[in-house]
């Protein structure tokens, strides 16, 4: 139980278009998800934390018009890179709590290339 | 604020040695502790959790064993596989459902034949 299914899992874009990335819960409802981005050979960096129906709050030094997120549900989360440059590229993953110490339960990931 | 120190890698081992990934933790209460696996080019699976004080986490041979006298939580496992090889992560989050998961820097454990 407790699955997030994130996609796509790879996405190549062109400079200046948008991409949207999605994670639905599919076997419970994810109250709280979290996007990290994750640079080759380092950790994982938290960008924002979403609850459902309300405003996501990003972490210090990440762009909210670049970097929009949406959870317009309980089951679905989307990212939204918009307006995408090479230095966007990067892997993408959200995670979703599920209850207090129970753990987190992550989605595949994304790797985006912009081109 | 919260951290979580892991020791520096890569690790390289032969099959069936033993293993230890050291981690350490700063928090001002009382954290959930995690140990997370990454494959490459996959997200983060759950390997295991402790979520008080001298509990033991442990799963496919890995344990961890939650030290608040010592704020650690290494991994071990007795003998290693090559399907081991992967990234490890430590993490901690404090708090009611909801928090954040604060990650260690992560060790590439490698695990020749």
């Amino acid at each position: 139980g407790a699955v997030v299914s994130q996609h796509p899992s790879r996405v190549i874009c062109k400079s200046g278009t948008s991409v949207k990335i999605e994670c639905r819960s599919l076997d419970f409802q994810a109250t709280t998800m979290f996007w990290y981005r994750q640079f080759p050979k380092q950790s994982l960096m938290l960008m924002a934390t979403s609850n459902e129906g309300s405003k996501a709050t990003y972490e210090q030094g990440v762009e909210k018009d670049k970097f929009l997120i949406n959870h317009a549900s309980l089951t679905l989360s989307t990212l939204t890179v918009t307006s995408a440059h090479p230095e966007d590229s990067s892997f993408y993953i959200c995670s979703a709590s599920i209850m207090r110490g129970f753990g987190y339960t992550f989605g595949s990931g994304t790797r985006l290339t912009v081109v | 604020g919260d951290s979580v120190t892991q020791m520096e890698g890569p690790v390289t081992l032969s099959e069936e040695a033993f293993l230890t990934i050291n981690c350490t933790y700063t928090a001002t209460g009382y954290p959930s502790l995690f140990w997370y696996v990454q494959y490459p080019g996959e997200g983060l699976q759950l390997l295991l959790k402790a979520t008080k004080a001298d509990d033991k986490g442990s799963n496919k041979g890995f344990e961890a064993t939650y030290r608040k006298e010592t704020t650690s939580f290494h991994l071990e496992k007795g003998s290693v596989q090559v399907s081991d090889s992967a990234v490890y992560f430590c993490a901690l989050s404090e708090g009611t459902s909801g928090s954040r998961l604060t990650f260690g820097e992560g060790t590439q454990l490698t695990v020749n034949p």
